[in-house]
């Protein structure tokens, strides 16, 4: 089955610098890789998602990054503010399967 | 976004009785949800896969017979955790695949329940 791995599990920035979360996927039939951010005791939201036809995909202060040929992919955000401190969680799918596999997941702290 | 609820939010319960979780896909048909459980600190342990209209796939090592799942419709999937002992205290979260939104893979999580059991 699919392994998801994660890192950091920790980070702590200073506002306004940008934060780097990195996942690697081992099956190959993955091809939709969605990040979710989690508030202490609320749901997991999703925040941004990439399907393997895209290299990159960016919103506003988000962006992810994918290689498939490598089996990794990032989550960049720019701009860092107080808010957006929660665990964020990188997750890997097979288009057309229904299974979700969810990574670690990263407790990021912004720094005001 | 599409909306998925669960209910109760909080439940405390005694040590062996059995609790009922629902969730709910309020603006779309959800032909798959997913039942995680969650410790403190920690990622989203996917349970079962609960298919409309069959049985739920369990993951290896969930024991079928304390989690019941039944997808009776295709807005309507509920978690009963039978018999339930401290150690089933956890959050638990469904999540359901709204098949209109982005390729039939996005996933949609609901506000998730908080299980004590003393």
């Amino acid at each position: 089955g699919e392994n998801v791995e994660q890192h950091p599990s920790t980070l702590s920035v200073q506002e306004g610098d940008s934060a780097v979360i990195k996942c690697t996927y081992s099956d190959s039939a993955s091809n939709y890789f969605p990040w979710y951010k989690q508030e202490l005791g609320k749901r997991p939201q999703l925040i941004i998602d990439i399907r393997s036809n895209v290299g990159e995909k960016k919103d506003q202060r988000i962006a992810v990054t994918l290689n498939k040929t490598a089996k990794h992919f990032s989550l960049h955000i720019t701009e860092t503010q107080p808010e957006d401190s929660a665990v964020y969680f990188c997750a890997a799918s097979p288009l057309g399967y229904q299974k979700v596999t969810f990574g670690t997941g990263t407790k990021l702290q912004v720094i005001p | 976004g599409a909306v998925v609820s669960q209910h109760p939010s909080w439940v405390i319960c005694k040590s062996g009785t059995s609790v009922k979780i629902e969730c709910r896909s309020l603006d779309f048909q959800a032909t798959t949800m997913f039942w995680y459980r969650q410790f403190p600190k920690q990622s989203l342990m996917l349970m079962a896969t609960s298919n409309e209209g069959s049985k739920a796939t369990y993951e290896q090592g969930v024991e079928k017979d304390k989690f019941l799942i039944n997808h009776a419709s295709l807005t309507l999937s509920t978690l009963t955790v039978t018999s339930a002992h401290p150690e089933d205290s956890s959050f638990y979260i469904c999540s359901a695949r709204d098949p209109w939104q982005g390729a039939g893979n996005t996933i949609y999580f609901g506000e998730g329940s908080w299980l004590t059991v003393v």
